[in-house]
């Protein structure tokens, strides 16, 4: 099992442009995240989708959208890229039932900086 | 809301030796999950071990173990014969209860730098 995957792994863009970041977990799981990671700082939630076909704003949600495309993937939209939406971006999912319930667990991670 | 908070911005131990991070919480739930994540230069977030709220026993994973104090709501994290792949940051991590759809995010503490002397 590959886990939470996630495309790409680094991007540059410049201020204005447009770009979807994918995630693909296969784990079976429901429950699918979106976080951010600047420096010196924990992660903060984007967006998250708790079940297929829906998806909910988490702390940070301005300037991203997000698409739950079925139940393996889910991804991120930046619509009109800013110097403050440079960060490193993590997917994670998650399940409510079984031995590991509640538990998040992530993709490597994208690099994204906006010039 | 919940917050974490992780005082120690910097920690070292030498080699072989034991190191134990600190980690406290608030919250107003009394069922809830808390995690310790670590993430290497790869900035892979890598799950250490995790504790159910309910659960008196403390979490244990081979080299790794927490202290859970529920009423001081803390949640240290203790590494045992620390090995020179131990060094990264190690983030600590609050989810509410499962029962509430609306609480899915998981609140992160700042992290602290673990660095092994050899």
């Amino acid at each position: 099992n590959a886990g939470v995957t996630q495309t790409p792994k680094f991007q540059v863009l410049k201020t204005g442009q447009s770009m979807t970041l994918q995630c693909a977990q296969d784990m079976n799981h429901n429950s699918m995240y979106w976080y951010r990671q600047d420096p010196g700082m924990g992660l903060r939630l984007i967006y998250y989708s708790a079940s297929e076909g829906t998806t909910d704003k988490g702390e940070v949600p301005n300037g991203y959208n997000v698409s739950r495309l079925n139940k393996r993937e889910f991804s991120l939209r930046l619509e009109s890229a800013a110097p403050s939406q440079t960060s490193v971006y993590f997917c994670a999912s998650s399940e409510r039932q079984g031995h590991f319930r509640g538990t998040q667990y992530f993709g490597p991670g994208t690099r994204l900086t906006v010039l | 809301a919940q917050t974490v908070t992780q005082s120690q911005p910097e920690m070292s131990v030498q080699e072989a030796e034991t190191v134990t991070l600190s980690c406290t919480y608030d919250t107003s739930e009394s069922d809830y999950y808390l995690f310790w994540y670590k993430q290497p230069p790869s900035r892979q977030m890598i799950l250490v071990i995790r504790q159910e709220a309910y659960k008196q026993q403390n979490a244990t994973e081979n080299r790794f173990s927490v202290n859970f104090q529920k009423a001081a709501k803390s949640f240290s994290l203790k590494i045992s014969d620390s090995q020179l792949g131990d060094a990264a940051m190690y983030f600590c991590a609050y989810r509410g209860p499962l029962t509430n759809f609306g609480n899915e995010k998981l609140t992160f503490g700042t992290g602290t730098r673990l660095t092994i002397i050899p």
